[in-house]
């Protein structure tokens, strides 16, 4: 079973401090996806990497970085938290064909106070 | 750039009730189109996936169909029962060469017993 992990599951992290998340895929998938989960607006995508060493900006990068060491292991930063980046965020693998789905994690809860 | 489109933000339904949720999309390029489904305190999951050439989808007791006229793609279950309550999202994935995924905002349905 195809298997994405996510750690913390939940952190309540202060204005301005560093925030790191990670994931972790035993999938052998090339395409790891960080996502963001807000009421009204679904999942929006903000870093994604087809390749290690390598990472590409999704629709709404500011204000994150991300981080792809290996093929498995897919990190989101943020230097410099701030209150609206209060929001569920997920991590997703998928294949390269056409037609393949992606494999989502259970999600970290970040709170910014 | 692409995008969809999902007007429905919450629906309630009694139970044997019949659901259709709706989504249009936009793109230049040649779309799969996918519906997830996320149960509570869980990552988004794959529902069903219709590609252009079949047009039709199904899992679960719940079909997908795809209108190519319309640029729009639907999901419906004849009978919705308690356990369906999730919140349901249409995604495209956009095969023009970045493999990127886009997302409606999401349905939350809610099934009455």
């Amino acid at each position: 079973e195809a298997a994405v992990t996510q750690s913390p599951r939940s952190k309540v992290a202060v204005t301005g401090g560093k925030v790191t998340l990670s994931c972790h895929q035993t999938n052998n998938h090339d395409y790891m996806y960080w996502y963001r989960q807000d009421t009204g607006h679904g999942l929006r995508l903000i870093h994604y990497s087809y390749v290690a060493d390598s990472t590409e900006k999704g629709d709404i990068p500011d204000g994150y970085k991300a981080s792809r060491p290996s093929q498995e292991n897919f990190s989101l930063i943020l230097e410099l938290a701030s209150l609206s980046q209060t929001a569920v965020y997920f991590c997703a693998s998928s294949d390269r064909g056409s037609n393949e789905r992606l494999f989502f994690g259970h999600g970290t809860k970040l709170s910014v106070l | 750039g692409d995008s969809v489109i999902q007007m429905q933000g919450q629906v309630t339904l009694s139970e044997n009730d019949f659901l259709f949720i709706n989504c249009t999309y936009s793109t230049t390029g040649y779309p799969t189109l996918f519906w997830y489904v996320q149960y509570s305190g869980e990552g988004p999951q794959l529902l069903l996936q219709v590609t252009t050439a079949n047009n039709k989808g199904s899992s679960r007791g719940f079909e997908a169909t795809y209108d190519k006229g319309t640029t729009s793609f639907h999901l419906q279950k004849t009978s919705v029962q308690e356990i369906d309550s999730a919140v349901y999202y249409c995604a495209m994935r956009d095969m023009a060469g970045n493999y990127k995924y886009v997302f409606g905002a999401g349905t939350r349905l809610k099934v009455i017993a």
